[in-house]
């Protein structure tokens, strides 16, 4: 599987887009780009995913590039819930999930 | 909403002794994974189960850990002996075979091992 670099830790402010990116520069043409979060003393939270088109839910926004090589998870409106660690993995289906180090997300009132 | 079912919470031991954690997936899940998080780290797979077939444990290791999902639905981790190491949380997700939600791992609370 393709490896992810994202940043260590990013803050954002309540209320505003929060922006979180991920590149995947050596990713295949059959693996997804997949977000989970992980929420202090939980277990992590699927989020999105995608493979080349755009997503939204009601989560989040992916933004994908036209190369694949990179990524951009859009949180619209951050609360202070929202406060978490966020990690990009990219995986084919039937391939297991593994997971970096991911960014760690703060929002600040 | 049906949730991925882990006990205990925490567990506390002392190296030497042996430990086991329990996980009850979701109604339906084939797929059950179990993962161990060291503190600042993201998670690692350690098994697969699809059913109750060990689809993946090639970082299991096997010489302390066992898994196991007898009839197909819950599983149990066994450590033996714990070592130090092995202070960690220790994650179980399942996921369903078919359908849009088979892209989607779904997590329980964990145990949190501390080992003395």
């Amino acid at each position: 599987d393709a490896k992810t670099t994202q940043p260590p830790s990013m803050d954002c402010a309540e209320g505003r887009a929060a922006n979180l990116p991920c590149n995947h520069s050596t990713i295949s043409g059959n693996e997804y780009v997949y977000w989970y979060r992980q929420i202090h003393s939980q277990g992590p939270q699927y989020i999105i995913h995608g493979l080349k088109n755009n997503e939204t839910n009601e989560m989040a926004s992916l933004i994908i590039t036209e190369d694949r090589k990179s990524s951009t998870l859009i949180l619209p409106h951050a609360t202070l819930r929202d406060t978490a660690v966020y990690y990009c993995i990219v995986r084919s289906v039937n391939n297991d999930m593994r997971f970096g180090a991911g960014t760690r997300l703060t929002v600040k009132p | 909403e049906a949730e991925v079912a882990q006990s205990p919470r925490y567990k506390i031991t002392e190296k030497s002794q042996a430990v086991a954690f329990w996980c009850d997936p979701i109604s339906g899940h084939a797929t059950l994974y179990w993962y161990r998080q060291i503190l600042g780290q993201g998670p690692e797979l350690l098994v697969q189960f699809q059913d109750e077939s060990v689809v993946d444990d090639s970082q299991l290791p096997k010489d302390r850990f066992s898994a196991e999902r007898l009839k197909g639905v819950d599983s149990t981790l066994k450590i033996q002996p714990a070592e130090l190491g092995d202070s960690a949380m220790y994650l179980c997700a399942s996921s369903p075979v078919g359908g849009r939600a088979r892209n989607e791992q779904f997590f329980g609370p964990g145990t949190r091992l501390t080992v003395l």
